[in-house]
């Protein structure tokens, strides 16, 4: 059974960047011909999707995220990061990790990541 | 790239049909037969329940549906049940190669 798990600060700064890791198990990314993306959802509103990342390493990205959004995937580790740069409060989400492109058929539990001084 | 349009509520009683609609544009829900419906309890992470427009994943029950005309999809719940309770999203590919998601409906059964 596939299972994904995201880990990482629940507190970060305004202006800083926020870092999330999504720990894969049950499966391999490596070579697995799936995509892997990341969603996130803030407090008592609709999902808002972020982006995501095949196997091999290429990206698509949301237009109105992409200037401060980078996924990236370590293999060695069956991982999936997700770094958000120059955070405001309105980055303030439960951010999910799961695996698709457009279309998410597993899903991490989700991660609350609160910015605020 | 804009959310899908949903209603932001919709309530039913046990045993009836409820439909949720999603709207979108050509270069979404239009323009492709890859709209994706999730069911989403409190506090927990979102389930896929509906895909590329009419398809369910192994283990849904066949109460759930969808469709599509135009540019709007639909949801349909029959023989709702209290178990419904939750939040629905609709998804979308689009044009650009990205993945768009609905507002989000709170569906509520009597």
């Amino acid at each position: 059974q596939l299972q994904l798990q995201e880990s990482g600060p629940g507190l970060v700064k305004p202006s800083e960047t926020l870092s999330l890791t999504c720990s894969v198990s049950g499966g391999s990314i490596s070579s697995s011909g799936y995509y892997w993306g990341w969603i996130r959802q803030p407090p008592g509103k609709g999902l808002e999707w972020i982006g995501s990342i095949y196997d091999s390493g290429s990206t698509y990205y949301n237009p109105s995220l992409k200037s401060r959004v980078t996924i990236s995937v370590d293999t060695s580790k069956n991982q999936i990061s997700l770094k958000v740069n120059s955070v405001t409060a309105a980055d303030t989400a439960v951010y999910y990790c799961a695996r698709g492109w457009f279309r998410f058929d597993y899903w991490g539990q989700g991660t609350l990541v609160t910015v605020s001084s | 790239q804009s959310a899908l349009t949903q209603p932001a509520s919709v309530s039913g009683s046990p045993g009836q049909s409820i439909t949720i609609s999603c709207t979108g544009t050509s270069s979404d829900v239009g323009g492709y037969n890859y709209v994706s419906w999730y069911q989403q309890h409190p506090g927990k992470a979102p389930k896929l329940i509906i895909y590329d427009v009419n398809n369910r994943p192994s283990g849904v029950s066949n109460r759930f549906s969808g469709s599509k005309s135009g540019n709007t999809a639909s949801l349909t719940i029959s023989g709702l049940q209290a178990e419904d309770e939750a939040d629905y999203h609709c998804s979308s590919y689009t044009s650009s190669n990205t993945g768009v998601f609905g507002g989000g409906t709170k569906l509520t059964v009597l």
